[in-house]
């Protein structure tokens, strides 16, 4: 079936850096884009960014430009989300999401959380 | 950017109530409006997207409306499983923002 697959959990200190994966299948990768968006804990939604896996154009919030990246990896239907210069409020859960075209958001990773802490 | 706002932020419902959500755009954007529902521990799951069309699989007491910058999602008849946190999103255009959230339960 679709889905998306998210990496584990991870732990990072201030400054550093966290990449996380999300592997599709069931449909033809190249074919949906794919968003990131993330959720601290007891609040709502952000946004981050967007990749087309078709030729790994990006764009990014405002907010998150020059600290975040995205790839893909057409041989594994994996996107990957970097995030760099991490600090205590980047403590969160980050999802990717599928964008179905006209239903938005349709199929969603489990999630994985980030914790920032020194 | 354009901004979403919701209202009530919370809402408190007797089993079998009809149930209304609002959200309201800060410019027009057509019907480009999703809602998602999210349970505790969960991601969250699209229910209606296009402002009026329910998602495959979602129970028919959920519905949308709306066009322009008001929308509305009601529960026909809210039912113990509906206790959850609902967002309206827009996706007219990037960023593609999300409402601050309605928390529904139970009376």
């Amino acid at each position: 079936q679709v889905q998306l697959v998210q990496s584990g959990a991870e732990v990072k200190r201030p400054g550093a850096s966290v990449k996380l994966s999300c592997k599709a299948s069931g449909y033809t990768f190249t074919t949906y884009y794919m968003h990131w968006v993330r959720q601290a804990p007891g609040q709502g939604l952000e946004w981050m960014g967007i990749i087309n896996p078709s030729d790994g154009r990006t764009n990014f919030a405002q907010k998150f430009q020059g600290r975040v990246t995205m790839t893909r990896d057409t041989s594994t239907s994996t996107v990957y989300m970097e995030l760099s210069s991490l600090r205590s409020e980047d403590t969160a859960v980050y999802y990717c999401a599928r964008k179905s075209m006209p239903v938005s958001f349709d199929i969603w990773g489990q999630g994985t959380m980030v914790t920032v802490s020194s | 950017d354009i901004q979403m706002t919701q209202s009530p932020s919370t809402l408190s419902a007797s089993v079998g109530d009809r149930v209304t959500i609002t959200c309201r755009a800060s410019q027009s954007i057509s019907s480009w409006l999703a809602w998602y529902q999210q349970k505790p521990g969960k991601a969250p799951k699209l229910l209606i997207y296009k402002a009026s069309s329910l998602e495959s699989g979602v129970p028919s007491r959920f519905s949308g409306s709306g066009s322009g910058t008001e929308f509305t999602l009601t529960i026909s008849s809210l039912q113990a499983e509906d206790v959850a946190v609902y967002y309206c999103q827009q996706y007219y255009t990037d960023p593609f923002t999300f409402g601050p959230g309605t928390k529904v339960d139970i009376k």
